[in-house]
């Protein structure tokens, strides 16, 4: 079946360093989405990336899809303590898939 | 998102009892969906729903039921609980189905003695 690969599983950080963290999946998706937990809270959706090659920014972050849609990237500039939390992807195959596949997700801690 | 409800929030119950977990949903959403949480599997999706009296198996389906009367409400049953499902539990809606926006609930953490 497919799979979502998420690395790294655990990131610390100074405040005010840079985090990335990456997705891989086994097939090509069709989208993905991207949510963050934050400790003892639920997923809350962040952003969806639709086109190969696809950039998108919120601020301090930024999103990315692969050329082939097979990979995708978070990366948030100068961290700060808000931004402690889990984040995930979470792939879509194709047309008539309804399993959105998450990642294991990439824990962020955030050292003041 | 204090539009999706889930209750209990928190439950212990013993190997064998059948427990429902409760969601409900004010935004009329289409779909709805169940998933489990555990320490190094991330979410996985247990079961779905397209429309009310629509429901189909996810990843992880095996001892669990799920129905759909109504459009705003999705019970999850756990028929004959074992400890293997010990988890936390979210609910998650999406007006545009599993290509669009979910909205998680609060989630409800199950323990199974």
């Amino acid at each position: 079946g497919q799979q979502v690969m998420q690395i790294p599983q655990y990131q610390h950080v100074q405040e005010g360093e840079d985090f990335t963290t990456y997705c891989n999946s086994s097939t090509t998706l069709s989208n993905i989405q991207w949510y963050k937990q934050r400790p003892g809270g639920h997923p809350v959706f962040l952003i969806q990336l639709v086109k190969s090659g696809e950039v998108k920014k919120q601020k301090r972050l930024t999103f990315q899809f692969g050329e082939a849609k097979k990979n995708s990237s978070l990366h948030i500039t100068a961290t700060q303590t808000t931004d402690v939390g889990t984040y995930f992807c979470a792939g879509l195959t194709g047309a008539g898939s309804y399993q959105l596949t998450f990642g294991k997700g990439t824990k962020l801690s955030v050292i003041p | 998102d204090a539009g999706i409800t889930q209750s209990p929030r928190y439950k212990i119950t013993e190997t064998g009892r059948q427990v429902t977990l409760m969601c409900h949903q004010t935004w009329s959403h289409s779909y709805m969906f169940w998933y489990r949480q555990d320490l190094g599997h991330g979410l996985r999706l247990i079961y779905y729903s397209a429309a009310a009296d629509i429901t189909d198996k996810g990843e992880v389906p095996d001892g669990y039921v799920v129905s759909r009367s109504k459009t705003e409400n999705f019970p999850l049953t756990l028929e004959s609980a074992t400890r293997s499902q010990t988890s936390v539990y979210f609910c998650a809606s999406s007006e545009s189905g599993p290509a669009g926006k979910q909205f998680f609930g609060p989630g409800t953490r199950l323990t199974v003695l």
